[in-house]
């Protein structure tokens, strides 16, 4: 019951941007945004999360729709290693997980 | 700093047998998380524990799976009996504090083999 909508699956060329969609027009005010993904045979990693403003770090940065109806997260410089499940969660006790979208990036 | 731990790290039965899945978090999380996570699938929230106190488990398949946090700090998940679409990776993670501002960590996993 993750709330969330996102593309199955999005393809990239090494060192280009990728930009990762996500629906959640039902959000509430207190939900967070939150990223994670899963590499090959590993747990979830957490990338990034936001409420309101846009947000960056080492990994990603994330943009949120002014309504908060949706937000994207974007990889600057895909590279091999970025290939993986990211999952696009609303917030606001359980961590909640979809389906995600699948990345694969082209070397 | 450690990770979240968990053990085995595969495990094969036959369906009808029992199997338990042992999980430490971080030191001072107080939330902890099961998932199952199915091929292809992503992982799904089985139960979620505030120290030693349930949260949610209302995705638990209560007549064969169960889940204990004693002391609020190591954690099993114990399925009892077992069925074939029980196959899948059982997943731990825990974060400082439930809700909005908290990163969770996650283990490696334990896969489950039902034949």
């Amino acid at each position: 019951d993750a709330k969330t909508t996102q593309p199955n699956s999005m393809e990239s060329n090494e060192e280009e941007p990728v930009h990762l969609p996500c629906n959640h027009s039902t959000i509430s005010g207190t939900d967070y945004i939150h990223w994670y993904r899963q590499l090959p045979s590993q747990g979830p990693e957490y990338v990034i999360h936001g409420l309101t403003s846009n947000v960056n770090n080492r990994m990603a940065s994330l943009a949120i729709a002014e309504d908060r109806k949706s937000s994207t997260l974007i990889l600057h410089r895909a590279t091999l290693r970025d290939a993986a499940v990211y999952y696009c969660i609303r917030l606001n006790y359980k961590l909640s997980f979809g389906a995600g979208t699948t990345v694969t990036v082209r070397a | 700093e450690a990770g979240v731990a968990q053990s085995p790290r595969y495990k094969i039965i036959e369906k009808r047998q029992s199997v338990a899945f042992w999980c430490n978090p971080i030191s001072g999380h107080a939330t902890l998380y099961w998932y199952q996570q199915i091929l292809g699938q992503g992982p799904k929230l089985l139960i979620q524990f505030q120290n030693n106190g349930v949260v949610d488990d209302s995705q638990l398949p209560k007549d064969r799976f169960s889940a204990e946090r004693l002391k609020g700090v190591d954690s099993t998940l114990k399925i009892q009996p077992a069925k074939l679409e029980d196959s899948a990776v059982y997943l731990c993670a825990s974060s400082l504090k439930a809700g909005e501002n908290t990163e969770a960590f996650f283990g490696q996993g334990t896969r489950l083999t039902v034949v």
